[in-house]
């Protein structure tokens, strides 16, 4: 079935420090792992993105590592900044169904 | 580009109440998708369609229909509304399965 697991749900960190959320997932054959931002009232939209074909992925402070074996994937933001807290989504494809689902969020809160 | 548009912003209905949720995206894109989102939790699936003509069922179906006639358009109709149904409704679009999905600002919706 279809099983997407974050974590952790909540997390804070001190501003300048580095964070790390963690998504798990069950289909095997899934080959592209999206991570989505949610400011407070605002829609989601996509912050980085891997593909099955690479292991990680950097973007600034913004870095994706994909590990395919053990069905995960992690987003790791470093030198945090106030503008980081948000909820943070992963989104893995399922491709049996062409659809991604989205885990349940991380809500990172930054501490000044 | 106007990229992924809703309408309403609002709306409150009454218990038995039908209305229809407008999404629109000038983008071209192939795949649209209807989100709910509960108060602080993540986003559950409704109905996705793979382009015009063609729907199909996501993990909340129950209560809800679409129907995707035109690449453009792909409505979301609400038959006889039940507080269960209270939420905010997001619109996204993306011109494969396997590529950032745009989406929409929300509907928020509250069932009376």
């Amino acid at each position: 079935g279809e099983n997407v697991e974050q974590h952790p749900s909540t997390l804070s960190v001190q501003e300048g420090d580095s964070a790390v959320i963690k998504c798990t997932y069950s289909d095997s054959a899934s080959n592209y792992f999206p991570w989505y931002k949610q400011e407070l009232g605002k829609r989601p939209q996509l912050i980085i993105d891997i593909r099955s074909n690479v292991g990680e992925k950097k973007d600034q402070r913004i870095a994706v590592t994909l590990n395919k074996t053990a069905k995960h994937f992690s987003l790791h933001i470093t030198e945090t900044q106030p503008e980081d807290s948000a909820v943070y989504f992963c989104a893995p494809l399922y491709s049996s169904a062409s659809k991604i689902i989205f885990g349940s969020g991380t809500r990172l809160s930054i501490r000044p | 580009n106007a990229g992924v548009t809703q309408t309403p912003k609002f709306r409150i209905l009454k218990i038995g109440q039908s209305m229809t949720l407008q999404c629109a995206q000038d983008m071209n894109h192939n795949y649209m998708y209807w989100y709910r989102q509960d108060p602080g939790m993540g986003l559950k699936l409704i109905y996705y369609s793979v382009g015009a003509g063609i729907t199909d069922k996501g993990e909340v179906p129950n209560g809800y229909n679409v129907s995707r006639s035109t690449t453009e358009d792909f409505p979301l109709r609400l038959e006889l509304a039940a507080p269960s149904q209270t939420s905010v409704y997001f619109c996204a679009s993306s011109p494969s399965s396997s590529d950032t999905q745009y989406f929409g600002p929300g509907t928020r919706l509250t069932v009376l």
